[in-house]
């Protein structure tokens, strides 16, 4: 079963809205998440790192006031995306590394958003 | 030398048929190379992963072979089913850096 798991599975928002995606480990605390984002056919974009009580690191281009993260346990991390527009609907994925193995790491089902 | 290069961008097999997708990397500092599956509107399902110690791992139908001089590692696919169908990534992560780094995906078609 699902060990990383993201709510919603779907969202639409009106343009000028915030929306929040959450991202939870089930069975087991994750000190690191990661944001990804997914256009159609493409690969997935690493959008930024989410450590566990400290700010996120965003990779290159990724705007940190539009896409706000936080993770605020080590079970939690959330992705809101703030004053959202039609070019930000997408498909947002999280993934959460498991202590223990440190380079395994798993993925959520996903989040698909649309900005109308 | 960040990158992962995979190929081919997309493969159509026969059923029962062995496709292999190939990636390539440069950093030699990377010492972890999983594959991921992904259905469509699925998030990316870890298959199966290797490190620079072996040049093969086998669970079930999926192999990995490595190659580490070479800089090179390949995803088999044995018995290929329909099932199979899906798109494939090839990663790679160096202990430390945290992130991993995606080759481009490769579009799986089994056909019955």
């Amino acid at each position: 079963g699902a060990v990383v798991s993201q709510h919603p599975s779907r969202v639409i928002c009106k343009s000028g809205t915030s929306v929040k995606i959450e991202c939870r480990s089930l069975d087991f605390q994750a000190t690191t998440m990661f944001w990804y984002r997914q256009f159609p056919k493409q690969s997935l974009m690493l959008m930024a790192t989410s450590n566990e009580g400290s700010k996120a690191t965003y990779e290159q281009g990724v705007e940190k006031d539009k896409f706000l993260i936080n993770h605020a346990s080590l079970t939690l991390s959330t992705l809101t995306v703030t004053s959202a527009h039609p070019e930000d609907s997408s498909f947002y994925i999280c993934s959460a590394r498991r202590p223990g193995n440190s380079d395994t790491i798993y993925f959520g089902e996903g989040s698909w958003l649309t900005v109308v | 030398q960040q990158q992962v290069k995979q190929s081919p961008q997309s493969l159509i097999v026969q059923k029962g048929g062995i496709p292999i997708i190939n990636c390539a990397y440069e950093n030699t500092a990377f010492d972890y190379f999983p594959w991921y599956q992904q259905f469509p509107g699925k998030g990316p399902a870890l298959l199966i992963a290797i490190r620079p110690d072996v040049s093969e791992k086998k669970e079930g139908r999926f192999t990995i072979s490595f190659n580490k001089s070479a800089k090179q590692f390949s995803l088999h696919i044995m018995d290929s089913q329909p099932g199979d169908s899906a798109t494939y990534f090839c990663a790679a992560s160096s202990t430390g850096a945290q992130k991993l780094v995606f080759g481009q995906g490769t579009r799986l078609t089994i056909n019955p």
